[in-house]
Order: structure tokens, then sequence, then C-alpha cells
């Protein structure tokens, strides 16, 4: 149990398609994040939440909307997606403020877009 | 742009000998460094991490040494097990850069051998 939650763990979608990924943090933390990992590339960070307010988008396509309704919940609502962002999605949570910002991860979704 | 990067995509071991991954990193304002272990379907979990103030942390099996004059961050494991193949990633952050994410390198994946 890492403390950090994903919702699904699977999930094939048409391009079409509306989903939405969920995360929910238990670790009282106050930042969570969105990571993109495809193959063979290094973790690519997409957004970051600080105190429930997007602090950082990194040049990310519009068919990715993130929510923060909240500081233990993240979600990423994704829209007309393409094959090439199928990849696992990860969300991490940290404690800003604190001396060390490591980040826990959750298991991850696996995104598979036909 | 600043980057961490592996430049060992595999290593692989015999049971029991000791692991050596290497990270090198680009940015000399990086204070933070930490060790993420990822296995097969799940997410990244922490093993360990240095601040820049250091050049040697160990914890239980693992020591990072950090070489801030050749910006080079090392995982050691000692007496390798199985249960410590996966995919190792270093990843760095920058105090006071207003930036709270943390950079991955693109990992190294460590098989050992029985």
């Amino acid at each position: 149990e890492t403390g950090v939650t994903q919702t699904p763990r699977h999930l094939v979608m048409g391009m079409t398609n509306k989903k939405s990924l969920k995360c929910e943090q238990h670790l009282g933390h106050n930042a969570m994040y969105w990571y993109k990992q495809s193959a063979k590339k290094p973790l690519e960070l997409m957004f970051v939440y600080s105190l429930e307010e997007r602090v950082e988008n990194n040049s990310v396509p519009s068919r990715f909307s993130p929510e923060c309704p909240n500081s233990s919940h993240l979600f990423l609502h994704l829209h007309t997606l393409q094959p090439e962002d199928s990849a696992l999605y990860l969300c991490a949570s940290s404690q800003e403020g604190s001396q060390n910002t490591e980040a826990f991860f959750g298991q991850g979704t696996r995104l598979t877009v036909v | 742009g600043e980057s961490v990067g592996l430049h060992l995509p595999t290593l692989s071991v015999q049971e029991g000998d000791n692991s050596i991954i290497n990270c090198a990193y680009s940015n000399s304002a990086s204070d933070y460094f930490i060790w993420y272990k990822q296995e097969s379907g799940k997410g990244p979990q922490f093993i360990i991490d240095i601040r820049s103030n250091m050049d040697k942390r160990q914890g239980q099996r693992v020591t990072v040494l950090l070489n801030k004059t050749v910006k080079h961050l090392s995982l050691q494991i000692a007496a390798t097990q199985p249960g410590d193949s996966a995919v190792y990633f270093c990843a760095e952050n920058m105090k006071d850069t207003g930036r709270r994410a943390l950079t991955f390198g693109s990992g190294t994946r460590l098989q050992v051998q029985p």
C-alpha cells in the first residue's frame, strides 16, 4: 500500500471516447502530480497541483484536462485521444514546504487508445 | 534544457553480487536527489535520497554516492537478490527555483540472474 491509489488500473478507449482517471492520496500531502510514462522514455511531468491550484502545466495538449477538487483527489479527464497517448499514467503526491520533496507514486493507469 | 540521464539501459548481475547503477545530471543547481525502483506493473517506489551537502548516504543494503564535481550519482546494492530486479530511476530537484516536481532520468533495468 503506497498511500496513493489510482483507478482504473487498466483502460482501453477509442479516440472519440471521454474517460477520466482518478487518483486519491491518503498521506495528507498538499501537492499532487500527473506523470506520463511511455516505453523507453523518462517519466514526463504533465501537471502539478499545489494546495488545489494548478501551478505547472508542461505544454500538455488540451485533450488532457486535470481537475483537483481537494487536496486528496486528482483527476485527469481524457477526450479525443490519439494512439500515441497510450502510456502508463502515474499520479504522485508530496508535501511541499518540507525539507525533502520525495514523491509517492500510485500504481498507475495503463491506458491504451485504439 | 537541464536533464538527468541514465546511459546504461540494462545491467545484468548474478545473485549475491553487488550492483552499481549510475546516473549523470547536468544541472549543477540540483540539490536533492532520489533513487526510485519500479517493478513491473507498479509505480516507482522511493529507495533512498541524498542532499547536495552530502556525498554518501547508506540505507539497508543500498548506498547512494554523490559526486558534485562531475555531477554523477550512483546507487550501490549489496548482495543483490532476485527481488531487486526492476527498473531504477534517479531523480533530482532544484531548491528555490519555484519548481516543485522531480525530474527523472530514463531508467536502468537491473536483471538479477539466479
